[in-house]
């Protein structure tokens, strides 16, 4: 089975901090992703990436930043977070485009 | 990408079999459907997808229809876990990206 792991799944930070979310998948796949998702608005994408060090913008980037240092780990990095960043935040990989993703459990950031 | 259309809700009883639609009738001739749920806190979980035949797996059956317009998801016998919001999604052969629309939220009754 994929197994797909993020770093808490319960996170409270201040305004301004700098917030580290971190995905780590044990199956080899070419492609992680991060999405948000809010009441109402559904899950958005914000990053990709289908490479070691290649990253692609999705719908929604402005705020974050992503890292790719290594295959099996993905970071979304909040450079100073705001209260409209309190999301639950979503990791996701994908064996090869076209292919079905496999989700982790979420992690339900509070922005305060 | 292509848009989908499927009904906020819907009810189940137990154990009795759950046809959910959706209509793409925008759909391109390369585009998939993929179906997924997302249980109550988790994340989404990947159902089936199909391309033009319809298909099976342990968790569900897809059917498609011969215009490609409509599908519909079948769980042939649901069961209390089966009770989640379930996403129709279009994704083209080559695309890395799901847009997912708000879903049917499925109750299940005993």
């Amino acid at each position: 089975d994929v197994k797909v792991t993020q770093s808490s799944r319960y996170l409270v930070k201040r305004t301004g901090e700098k917030v580290f979310l971190e995905c780590v998948q044990d199956m080899d796949h070419e492609n992680m992703f991060w999405y948000r998702q809010d009441p109402g608005l559904g899950l958005r994408l914000i990053y990709f990436s289908y490479d070691v060090k290649m990253k692609e913008k999705g719908d929604i980037p402005e705020g974050y930043s992503v890292s790719r240092e290594k295959k099996e780990r993905f970071s979304l990095i909040l450079e100073s977070a705001s209260t409209n960043q309190t999301s639950m935040y979503l990791c996701a990989t994908q064996p090869g485009q076209g292919y079905e993703q496999y989700f982790g459990p979420g992690t339900r950031l509070t922005v305060t | 990408d292509a848009k989908t259309t499927q009904p906020n809700s819907m009810e189940s009883n137990e154990e009795e079999p759950v046809h959910l639609p959706c209509n793409h009738s925008t759909i391109s001739g390369t585009d998939y459907i993929h179906w997924y749920r997302q249980l109550p806190s988790q994340g989404p979980e990947y159902v089936i997808h199909g391309l033009t035949s319809n298909v099976n797996n342990r968790m569900a059956s897809l059917a498609i229809a011969e215009d490609r317009k409509s599908s519909t998801l079948i769980l042939h016998r649901a069961t209390l876990r089966d009770a989640a919001v379930y996403y129709c999604i279009l994704s083209g052969a080559g695309s890395y990206q799901l847009t997912f629309g708000k879903g049917t939220k499925l109750s299940v009754i005993p």
